[in-house]
């Protein structure tokens, strides 16, 4: 079945420590996405890529960081420079960057204490 | 203000209710218009995508868009206890490539239908 995988579920970190979350889609879409799931304030955008080797900020990119090396794969690393990193993390997919709907993983909850 | 307004509810209904979810925007360039589903600690899942105005059916799901108004809509017939998530309407220009045109969501309002 195609879909994204987010892996793994719950991450646990200390405070300071650099973070990877992996995202891996196998719907031969050309464009990816992180997003940000916080109480009381929606989907926030933190990066996205229209196509391998290349992506572009969003709204909240301060403190991610992320690659596209191959059209599958769209890891995002949450670096010790966030300041409020816990949260629910979104990874999405979508044919195009254009008017394309956007289909998501499961998410990554990240808890940093 | 915000982009996109939606009420965040709790919205709590009987079962075989019909529910009406709503969703005001401010940008009148706003062509593509979407519904998710979002379970518990589960990612959004898509249930309805229109273009412009006008009404879209799919089983117990209607919605609804007046681009007049900028005024989104979401009806559920004969409502489920399955039917029980959040739901977040969503929408883009659909044209241009960059930032302008990102998916830009409402903040979801909670639906509890009650067995």
């Amino acid at each position: 079945d195609g879909g994204i995988t987010q892996s793994p579920k719950y991450l646990f970190r200390k405070e300071g420590q650099n973070v990877t979350l992996s995202c891996e889609q196998n719907l031969n879409h050309d464009a990816m996405y992180w997003y940000r799931q916080d109480p009381g304030q929606g989907l926030r955008l933190i990066y996205y890529s229209q196509i391998v080797n290349d992506f572009q900020k969003g709204d909240i990119a301060e403190g991610y960081s992320v690659s596209r090396e191959k059209k599958e794969s769209f890891p995002l690393t949450v670096t010790s420079a966030q300041k409020n990193p816990t949260a629910f993390y979104l990874c999405a997919s979508s044919i195009r960057h254009d008017n394309s709907p956007l289909h998501f993983g499961n998410g990554t909850r990240l808890t940093v204490t | 203000q915000k982009e996109v307004e939606q009420d965040p509810g709790p919205l709590s209904v009987p079962e075989g209710a019909i529910v009406s979810l709503n969703c005001t925007y401010s940008n009148s360039a706003f062509q593509y218009f979407m519904w998710y589903r979002q379970y518990s600690r589960k990612g959004p899942e898509l249930l309805m995508y229109t273009y412009s105005s006008g009404n879209k059916e799919d089983g117990r799901f209607t919605a609804q868009v007046d681009k007049s108004s900028k005024y989104i809509s979401l009806f559920i017939r004969d409502s489920q206890p399955s039917d029980s998530a959040t739901y977040l309407c969503a929408m883009r220009l659909g044209f241009g490539g960059g930032a302008t045109n990102k998916l830009i969501f409402g903040t979801g309002t909670l639906l509890a239908v009650q067995p």
